[in-house]
């Protein structure tokens, strides 16, 4: 079925290393964004894309990158791994007159 | 920047009644569009409802409804006949015209009561 895939479904990292969330999607948006979620809060948006080939910051960006170099792949790199990124990340996709943007099933990641 | 804002961190109901979760957002865009996410424990992001700004009529799907007040910036979420299955976070979110920006408010808790 048409959606977003995200991998790995859950990891546990030692602080300083490095790793990659992998975020694909089938269903050609332009729009791709990563979203961390901490612990019964809300969802901060970490980096965006709104095209291939271009990406921007969204409100929590420190200690993350990520790259665009086509449509479907939008991968989200830490690194080298602090505590503090101990969360559930999402990858989402919208794209324009849409009736919803869509997710993955989430990533959950804890730095130990 | 667009912001969107849910003053309730967690509201409680009791079965089969009513409950209203507010949600405020600030754009300087007049055409938009406006969702309710719920996440159950599963950490699912489900699409409760949807609005579009150009539209006047409140939207509603079965026994969830909104109150859009476009001058006021405003998006509640009506749920009627509470069911334990509506337990859950729920988010407004809004995506603007060009469908390339989706902003999130910090969420509500509803807890149901049996």
């Amino acid at each position: 079925t048409a959606g977003i895939t995200q991998a790995p479904t859950s990891q546990i990292l030692a602080a300083g290393r490095s790793m990659t969330l992998r975020c694909t999607q089938d269903m050609r948006h332009n729009a791709m964004y990563w979203y961390r979620q901490d612990l019964g809060l809300g969802l901060r948006l970490i980096h965006y894309s709104n095209t291939a080939g271009t990406t921007g910051k969204g409100e929590v960006p420190d200690g993350y990158s990520v790259s665009r170099a086509n449509t479907d792949d939008f991968p989200l790199t830490l690194a080298s791994a602090v505590p503090s990124q101990t969360s559930v990340y999402f990858c989402a996709s919208s794209a324009p007159r849409l009736t919803e943007a869509f997710f993955g099933q989430g990533t959950r990641l804890t730095v130990v | 920047a667009q912001t969107v804002t849910q003053s309730q961190p967690e509201m409680s109901v009791q079965e089969a009644e009513t409950v209203t979760l507010s949600c405020t957002y600030d754009t300087s865009e007049s055409d938009y569009y406006l969702f309710w996410y719920k996440q159950p424990p599963s950490r699912q992001m489900i699409l409760v409802i949807r609005q579009e700004a150009y539209k006047q009529q409140n939207a509603t799907e079965n026994r969830f409804s909104v109150n859009f007040q476009k001058a006021a910036k405003s998006f509640s979420l009506k749920i009627s006949d509470s069911q334990l299955g509506d337990a859950a976070m729920y988010f407004c979110a809004y995506l603007n015209n060009a469908g390339n920006m989706l902003t999130f408010g910090g969420g509500t808790r509803l807890m149901v009561k049996p």
